[in-house]
C-alpha cells in the first residue's frame, strides 16, 4: 500500500467546532485530494492540491478549506463544523492528475453531533 | 454536469455464479477506472481503459469499455467469497478532468 496516513482515525465533535484533517505521505506525489463518502453517493471529491500552496475546488467544497504548506501534507478544515459534514473522509495521492490511479488512505471517520 | 451512474446498486451473488456491474455516462468519457472497496476499507485502483472497446482481463475480472465511451462494465467469474465489496467506477471526460466516481455497486456473496 501507498504510503499515506490520515489523522485522526475517529472523532466525534459538536457542531459549530472548528476541525481539522490531516493527510500525511510519504511517496513524493505531487497531487493529492480530498474526497468524502457517503452513502448513495459513492466518493465525492472536496478539494484537490496540484502541489505546495496549489488547490482547487471539487463538487462538494462549501464549508470545507484546506491547505498544503509542505509537499507531504494535505490538511482538510471545516471551520464550523454541521452535522452534514458528518461523514468517512478519504485522502488520495496520485504521481499525476488525471487519468492517473489514485491510492487511498484508510480514512477518518467524522461524526458531527 | 457529467453524471456517471453505477448500476445495479446492489448484487446478491452465489458463489461460483457470473455477475456484471455497469457503468454509465451521457457524455463521452476520456477514461475510465476501476477500484474495489472492501468492508471497512479504502478504495483500492484495480484497472484504467483508456481506449474505445478496450478490454482487459485480471484473472476472473473482465472490464470493458464501451465503443462509444460512454460505459464501461466490469464482468466478474466464479464469483469466490474474496470478491465482496462495493465496485466503483471513476472517469473523467478529458485528459485533465477530475475524476467522477459512480455510487457504487455493493457485492455480497453467499457459500
Amino acid at each position: 500500500d501507498a504510503g499515506i496516513t490520515q489523522s485522526p482515525r475517529h472523532k466525534v465533535t459538536e457542531t459549530g467546532t472548528p476541525v481539522t484533517l490531516r493527510c500525511h505521505q510519504t511517496e513524493n506525489h505531487r497531487y493529492m485530494y480530498w474526497y468524502r463518502q457517503d452513502p448513495g453517493h459513492g466518493l465525492r471529491l472536496i478539494h484537490y492540491s496540484y502541489g505546495v500552496k496549489d488547490t482547487d475546488k471539487g463538487e462538494v467544497s462549501d464549508g470545507y478549506s484546506v491547505s498544503r504548506s509542505k509537499t507531504e501534507d494535505f490538511l482538510l478544515t471545516l471551520e464550523s463544523a454541521t452535522s452534514s459534514q458528518t461523514s468517512v473522509y478519504f485522502c488520495a495521492i496520485s504521481e499525476y492528475f488525471s487519468p492517473q490511479p489514485q491510492h487511498f488512505g484508510d480514512g477518518t471517520r467524522l461524526s458531527i453531533l | 454536469g457529467q453524471q456517471v451512474m453505477q448500476i445495479p446498486q446492489y448484487q446478491h451473488v452465489q458463489e461460483g455464479e457470473d455477475f456484471t456491474t455497469y457503468c454509465n455516462s451521457s457524455t463521452t468519457l476520456s477514461n475510465i477506472q476501476w477500484y474495489k472497496q472492501r468492508p471497512g476499507g479504502h478504495p483500492v485502483f484495480l484497472i484504467q481503459l483508456v481506449k474505445s472497446g478496450e478490454v482487459k482481463k485480471q484473472k476472473r475480472l473482465t472490464f470493458q469499455f464501451g465503443e462509444a465511451k460512454k460505459n464501461s462494465s466490469l464482468h466478474i467469474t466464479a464469483t469466490q467469497t474474496t470478491d465482496v465489496g462495493t465496485y466503483f467506477c471513476a472517469a473523467s471526460t478529458d485528459s485533465w478532468g477530475k475524476l467522477q466516481f459512480g455510487a457504487g455497486t455493493q457485492v455480497v456473496v453467499t457459500p
